[in-house]
C-alpha cells in the first residue's frame, strides 16, 4: 500500500535555483529516506532522518521532518543539470523489519 | 563501503522460460536483501524480503511458486521468474541492508530490466 505521497509530482527549474520537494505519510514510522534514481537505473540512497530527528544535511541537501503534521521536506540548493532525476521518499515503519513503503516520486528537471 | 551489484542488467526471453536475477552486496555483508519490482513511471513496489539462511517472505499477492528467491549467503540472492510470461516484464530492483549506512539503510542494486517476448 502507497505509503508516502510527494508532491509536486514533476518540477521543473533553472540551473542555480532551489528545488523543494515534500513527502506526506499516514502512519507512524522509525525513519524517513530520500532517494534518488536517474533514468533506468538503480536508487541511489541520499539521506535518512529517524523519527526523533528535525533536520538533517548532506552537502547540498537539507531533509526536514515533522512527525506531527506526517511529512517531510527535501531542499536542494544550488541546483545543477545533474540533479535531474527522479526522487522518492520511503518510511520505515515501526516494527517491519525494515521494509520501506515507497511514495510515486517527484520528476524533477533541471535546465542548465 | 555499500556496493550492490545486480546482474544480469537486461535480458530479453521467450515466454514459457525462467529467467535468473542474481544480487550481491560487494563490500558488506548482507543479512537481508530485498527484491522490488518497478513498472515505467511507477514506484517501486515490494515483492519479498530475503533473509540469509531463511525462507523469504513474501508480499501479498506475490506468487512464491512464481517467483523463487534464494539467499544462501551473505552476499548473494537470487530472484528466478518461473515460467516467464509478457506481463512479468519489467525492472526488478534488489537492496541490501547494512554497509557504512548501518543496518538502517537499504543499498540498491542498478536493477535488471526484463523483457519477455
Amino acid at each position: 500500500s502507497q505509503q508516502g505521497e510527494e508532491d509536486p509530482q514533476a518540477l521543473s527549474i533553472q540551473e542555480g535555483e532551489n528545488a523543494t520537494m515534500n513527502c506526506s505519510y499516514k502512519t507512524s514510522i522509525n525513519n524517513l529516506q530520500w532517494y534518488r534514481q536517474n533514468s533506468g537505473r538503480g536508487l541511489v540512497h541520499l539521506i535518512l532522518i529517524r523519527s526523533n530527528e528535525r533536520e538533517k544535511h548532506s552537502g547540498r541537501l537539507r531533509v526536514t521532518l515533522d512527525t506531527s503534521k506526517k511529512s517531510s521536506s527535501l531542499l536542494i540548493t544550488a541546483s545543477r543539470a545533474a540533479d535531474t532525476a527522479s526522487y522518492f521518499c520511503a518510511t520505515e515503519r515501526p516494527g517491519a523489519n525494515s521494509k520501506l513503503t515507497f511514495g510515486k516520486g517527484i520528476t524533477l528537471s533541471v535546465r542548465p | 563501503g555499500a556496493v550492490v551489484s545486480q546482474h544480469p542488467s537486461r535480458v530479453i526471453c521467450k515466454s514459457g522460460t525462467s529467467v535468473k536475477i542474481e544480487c550481491r552486496s560487494l563490500d558488506f555483508q548482507a543479512t537481508t536483501m530485498f527484491w522490488y519490482r518497478q513498472f515505467p513511471k511507477q514506484s517501486l513496489m515490494l515483492m519479498a524480503t530475503s533473509n540469509e539462511g531463511s525462507k523469504a517472505t513474501y508480499e501479498q499477492g506475490v506468487e512464491k511458486d512464481k517467483f523463487l528467491i534464494n539467499h544462501a549467503s551473505l552476499t548473494l540472492s537470487t530472484l528466478t521468474v518461473t515460467s516467464a510470461h509478457p506481463e512479468d516484464s519489467s525492472f526488478y530492483i534488489c537492496s541490501a541492508r547494512g554497509g557504512d549506512g548501518g543496518l538502517d539503510t537499504q543499498y540498491f542494486g542498478p536493477g535488471t530490466r526484463l523483457t519477455v517476448l
